[in-house]
């Protein structure tokens, strides 16, 4: 069965570096996600991307946030300065269409130090 | 706003018993709702859906009943096994410029015990 995968399971970095995490989603999907979910908490929206562009992002997705897919397979999302904050676990989510079932990946955990 | 929750952030029932999970909404526009499953170092995993016109929908061991009145949603899960314990969220989902964002409720942790 296809699914969503991401690298790396485990990302730590320093504060105010780059990191960029990556996604493969399903091959015939059309729309992506990311949301992330910090420890103990509710899973949250980031931004959602078709036809590459971005069509909805949230109020956390500010401009230290970007996303790309750079080939036909391939969705990342980077953060240019890495606060504490935004240690957490990202996940990765593909669906064929706007209306159908989203596919979620394992998450790649990011822990900012 | 957009605003989804859970009652109860923790439940325990006996292996073979039904649970029910709860969760309240207060976007009255929302017309889909959704509810996943996340194990221990998972990402969420769809369980079943239901649209704002229908008030029931069963699938495999699993209801979910939508009340929209008092906007409520609950999922039942019947004949509970160990596979089953998991935190369980709803959401709701909207779809902007054609695109869909789910908001996430709280989540409910649903151990069974032996």
């Amino acid at each position: 069965e296809p699914e969503v995968t991401q690298t790396p399971s485990h990302q730590v970095t320093q504060m105010g570096q780059e990191v960029i995490l990556r996604c493969v989603p399903i091959s015939n999907h059309l729309y992506f996600y990311w949301y992330r979910q910090i420890l103990g908490q509710k899973v949250e929206f980031l931004v959602s991307f078709y036809n590459n562009e971005i069509s909805e992002k949230s109020e956390i997705f500010d401009d230290q946030f970007s996303v790309e897919r750079p080939d036909g397979s391939n969705f990342t999302l980077k953060i240019r300065s890495t606060k504490l904050e935004d240690s957490a676990m990202y996940f990765c989510a593909s669906s064929p269409h706007s209306y159908n079932e989203q596919f979620f990946g394992p998450g790649t955990r990011l822990t900012v130090l | 706003g957009e605003s989804v929750g859970l009652h109860l952030p923790t439940l325990s029932v006996q292996e073979g018993d039904n649970s029910i999970i709860n969760c309240a909404y207060s976007n009255s526009a929302s017309d889909y709702f959704i509810w996943y499953k996340q194990e221990s170092g998972k990402g969420p995993q769809f369980i079943i859906d239901i649209r704002s016109n229908m008030d029931k929908r069963q699938g495999q061991r699993v209801t979910v009943l939508l009340n929209k009145t008092v906007k409520h949603l609950s999922l039942q899960i019947a004949a509970t096994q160990p596979g089953d314990s998991a935190v369980y969220f709803c959401a709701e989902r909207t779809l902007i410029q054609g695109a869909q964002k789910l908001v996430f409720g709280q989540g409910t942790r649903l151990t069974i015990n032996p």
